[in-house]
């Protein structure tokens, strides 16, 4: 079975503060994602991953950044935490990009 | 944009009953995934869809893609509390930045 992990399952932060969010995944998929997920909007991409190094925008890329140093790990970094980051965050991963999604259990992150 | 219409938006059911959730495209279809989110929680991936008339079942779970329609429906037979959760549609996106795209969600409750 695929297993996707998240540094964390719930995080308060302060306004300002540098935020990161930590994804590993244990099946050698080639693709990395992040989304948010907002009552009402859905899931959105924020960015998205294709290889080591690479990334891709997705539809709401501003006021994040990500890393991925290593195939099995794809971070996302909030530089500073604003009040309307606050929400829940989904990390997956696929074979390939237009593949089936595997999730991870989801980080809730409160920016106060 | 391509976007993806569930209907209904919530489903109250008592146990025992059938129920249908639909997933409607704006756009050719190519590929259909169906999730399901317990409360706070992440997506578990239950099933995809790739040719028209294709039909699945997971369990007491079924799906089926009407490609001519553009449109794919999950039929719980029997339901049981264990479905109760927030069913989620996704499909390979043909515009915008997003490999997927998926619907809002379906609020599936199911009483005794």
């Amino acid at each position: 079975d695929v297993k996707v992990t998240q540094s964390s399952r719930y995080l308060v932060k302060r306004t300002g503060e540098k935020v990161f969010l930590e994804c590993v995944q244990d099946m050698d998929h080639e693709n990395m994602f992040w989304y948010r997920q907002d009552p009402g909007l859905g899931l959105r991409l924020i960015y998205f991953s294709y290889d080591v190094k690479m990334k891709e925008k997705g539809d709401i890329p501003e006021g994040y950044s990500v890393s991925r140093e290593k195939k099995e790990r794809f971070s996302l970094i909030l530089e500073s935490a604003s009040t309307n980051q606050t929400s829940m965050y989904l990390c997956a991963s696929s074979l390939d990009r237009f593949y089936e999604q595997y999730f991870g259990p989801g980080t809730r992150l409160t920016v106060t | 944009s391509q976007e993806l219409e569930q209907s209904p938006q919530s489903l109250i059911v008592q146990e025992g009953k059938n129920l249908t959730i639909n997933c409607t495209s704006s756009k050719t279809l190519y590929g259909l995934y169906w999730y399901k989110q317990k409360y706070g929680e992440g997506l578990i991936f239950l099933m995809m869809l790739q040719k028209g008339g294709e039909e699945k079942s997971h369990e007491k779970i079924t799906a089926k893609l009407d490609e001519k329609k553009q449109q794919s429906s999950l039929h719980i037979t029997a339901s049981q509390p264990s479905h109760a959760g927030i069913y989620l549609c996704g499909a390979r996106s043909l515009s915008g930045n997003t490999p997927l795209v998926f619907g809002k969600g379906t609020r599936l409750s199911v009483i005794a």
